[in-house]
């Protein structure tokens, strides 16, 4: 069964306090991890897909990467405005279109 | 203009009631989507319609029903309702020509069983 960890659970930053987060999954064969941003009350909201072992990608303060085991989610010179909670999912081969999420971690940047 | 829309946002009722909550996409998606997410944020599929096919129908009680009457609306009807039902739901939607297309997510639907 595909299953993805995500830690810490929750992260205090003051502002510009750079740090990363990290999603550790296990399936059978990766189609796509994806990175998602979800402040309360709402939606999650798209960050980023990444589909092989090597690949980054950037937007604004964040970075994506991914290894075989774990992706990282690293936060530069973090704001107030980055706080959220951070959900990572993998789609593995064979799944269809179906996504498992990791349970996030909650981010808090400070002033 | 609201991508994917839910209705409504917030539902409280008792239990045993039989509920509906909507959902519509206008992005001109193929795909659609319920997820539930629980008390301790987990986010979870139930169902996945592509072009009003059911795709995806996760371990999920026989009282949820999905029901898509075109590609742009997919509706789920909950009978029974019992208190472990209580949850966010939420739509999304994808356009639907390769399992890894982004999946955009409504605004979700705080359901609550008394």
């Amino acid at each position: 069964e595909d299953q993805v960890t995500q830690s810490p659970e929750a992260l205090r930053l003051q502002e510009g306090e750079s740090s990363s987060l990290n999603c550790s999954y296990t399936v059978s064969g990766l189609r796509g991890l994806f990175w998602y941003r979800q402040d309360p009350g709402k939606g999650p909201e798209f960050l980023f897909t990444l589909y092989s072992a090597g690949e980054e990608k950037e937007k604004e303060r964040l970075k994506a990467t991914l290894t075989k085991k774990e992706s990282f989610l690293h936060i530069t010179a973090p704001k107030p405005e980055d706080s959220a909670t951070y959900l990572c999912a993998v789609q593995a081969v064979g799944s269809n279109y179906k996504l498992t999420f990791g349970k996030g971690t909650l981010l808090t940047v400070n002033p | 203009d609201t991508a994917v829309s839910q209705t409504p946002k917030y539902l409280v009722t008792q239990m045993g009631n039989d509920k509906s909550i909507k959902c519509e996409q206008n992005l001109g998606h193929d795909t659609m989507y319920w997820y539930k997410q629980d008390s301790k944020k987990f986010l979870k599929i139930m169902f996945s319609y592509n072009n009003k096919e059911l795709i995806i129908n996760e371990t999920v009680p026989n009282r949820f029903s999905p029901k898509s009457p075109d590609k742009a609306h997919l509706n789920l009807h909950i009978n029974s309702l019992e208190l472990g039902d209580s949850a966010v739901y939420f739509c999304a939607s994808s356009q639907g020509r390769d399992p890894t297309d982004t999946q955009y997510f409504g605004p979700g639907t705080r359901l609550t069983v008394l």
